[in-house]
């Protein structure tokens, strides 16, 4: 079964406390992306990746930070400097970024919750 | 000014009415548009994009694209209650944005029974 997944379903974070969302995708794809979404709100990309070992910020990366050390793996770490963690986290892939036609496909997401 | 707008819902129709759904768009060289259906505490999944001026029709779901007017619209037809969900539209406008997906706060349908 090709597609994407997301660990964990669910996360609590403590104050001050870093956590990591898993990402992983088995369809080849070169980009995958982390977006933030609050209710009511559109998605925010946070942080994107082209190829290996290369990432871009998003219109949100204050607080968070990523790697990509495989083709199949962009985990995000929420960092305790991120003040209002409370969000549905999603994790996207995509053949290419640069061509403009490509779809991007969604992970199931992580709900992430502050104790 | 966002860079994309929705029509802000809640819609709600009787079961079998056409649903229709408004996208504006601020970046006038975007060239390529997306609808997503997102299910509640669910992901977003792909329904319909549309590259050209004009109607894209799959099923139930048209999309209708008009450049001149920065406007795409999402039109369900034969609403059934499994159509209720939140609806996305999504934007690529390609090397001005470093062809990033830009993303309205999405609509609202609610279909009646």
């Amino acid at each position: 079964d090709g597609g994407i997944t997301q660990s964990p379903k669910y996360l609590f974070r403590k104050e001050g406390q870093n956590v990591t969302l898993s990402c992983e995708q088995n369809l080849n794809h070169d980009a995958m992306y982390w977006y933030r979404q609050d209710p009511g709100q559109g998605l925010r990309l946070i942080y994107y990746s082209q190829i290996v070992n290369d990432f871009q910020k998003g219109d949100i990366a204050e607080g968070y930070s990523v790697s990509r050390e495989k083709k199949e793996s962009f985990p995000l770490t929420v960092t305790s400097a991120q003040k209002n963690p409370t969000a549905f986290y999603l994790c996207a892939s995509s053949i290419s970024l640069t061509v403009i036609q490509e779809t991007q496909y969604f992970g199931p997401g992580t709900r992430l919750l502050v104790l | 000014q966002k860079e994309v707008e929705q029509n802000s819902g809640p819609l709600s129709v009787p079961e079998g009415a056409i649903a229709s759904l408004n996208c504006t768009y601020s970046d006038r060289g975007s060239q390529s548009f997306f609808w997503y259906r997102q299910y509640s505490g669910k992901s977003p999944e792909l329904i319909m994009s549309i590259y050209s001026n004009g109607d894209k029709e799959d099923g139930r779901f048209t999309a209708q694209l008009n450049k001149a007017s920065q406007y795409v619209s999402l039109l369900i037809r034969d609403s059934q209650p499994s159509d209720s969900a939140t609806y996305l539209c999504a934007v690529n406008a390609g090397f001005s944005n470093d062809y990033k997906l830009s993303f309205g706060a999405g609509t609202t349908v609610t279909v009646r029974a």
